[in-house]
């Protein structure tokens, strides 16, 4: 059962524009959302995240939205930069130890 | 200042053998979670451990995985008897951090995983 859906496999942008990575989740007592980004053979390495308290954080060029009633999280990246290519995965946590993980969106951004 | 140290990156064992992942936390991170990355998977909750407790195994499987983290020495992951399904990325991550709301907000360091293929 997932409950952390990543629906865009991939996704390509050209440098400078802005990137929206989306993601969706079923389980509303959700209160931690985290994105994290990964090149390959490395792993997982943190960018951000949100509580369920907030709807925008903000860092640097990296910002995610949280919309509860939609269930769905972006995560904005602008300007995008080649070094951004990596695959980013988001995950939420409600009470407990674990994150949930969505299954990755593979961004590319072109020179 | 060394990252979270995952051994080996590769492992290959034949059906049956057991497996042996090595996970060594960040300095003064005391907490320690194993992920498992199936292919075409997100990555999926295996354990959370403190020095020498185990706190939550609800991710682990019931039989042939263990997990510890002894006072002296790398968190070891096991697996015995090893099946092809077991083929997977296997990531640790760390934080010092007791609050989850505090490692949520800083995030965790994770290896670079150990990749096992079972042949």
């Amino acid at each position: 059962d997932q409950q952390v859906k990543q629906n865009s496999p991939s996704l390509s942008v050209q440098e400078g524009r802005i990137s929206i990575l989306n993601c969706d989740y079923t389980n509303s007592m959700f209160d931690y959302f985290l994105w994290y980004k990964k090149y390959p053979a490395e792993g997982p390495t943190f960018l951000i995240s949100i509580s369920s308290i907030k709807d925008k954080n903000e860092d640097g060029r990296f910002t995610v939205f949280l919309n509860k009633s939609a269930k769905h999280l972006s995560l904005h990246i602008v300007p995008s930069q080649p070094g951004d290519s990596a695959v980013y995965f988001c995950a939420a946590s409600a009470f407990g130890n674990q994150f949930y993980f969505g299954t990755g969106t593979s961004l590319t951004v072109i020179p | 200042n060394a990252g979270v140290m995952q051994n080996p990156r590769h492992l290959v064992r034949r059906r049956g053998q057991e497996a042996r992942l090595r996970c060594s936390p960040m300095k003064g991170h005391s907490h320690v979670y194993w992920y498992r990355q199936l292919p075409e998977e997100g990555l999926k909750f295996m354990v959370y451990l403190q020095k020498e407790n185990i706190i939550d195994e609800s991710g682990m499987p019931k039989e042939r995985f263990s997990a510890e983290f002894p006072k002296e020495g790398p968190s070891i992951l096991r697996i015995q008897q090893v099946v092809r399904g077991d083929s997977a990325a296997y990531f640790c991550a760390s934080s010092p951090f007791r609050s989850k709301d505090l490692a949520a907000n800083y995030g965790y360091t994770f290896g670079s995983g150990t990749r096992l293929t079972v042949v």
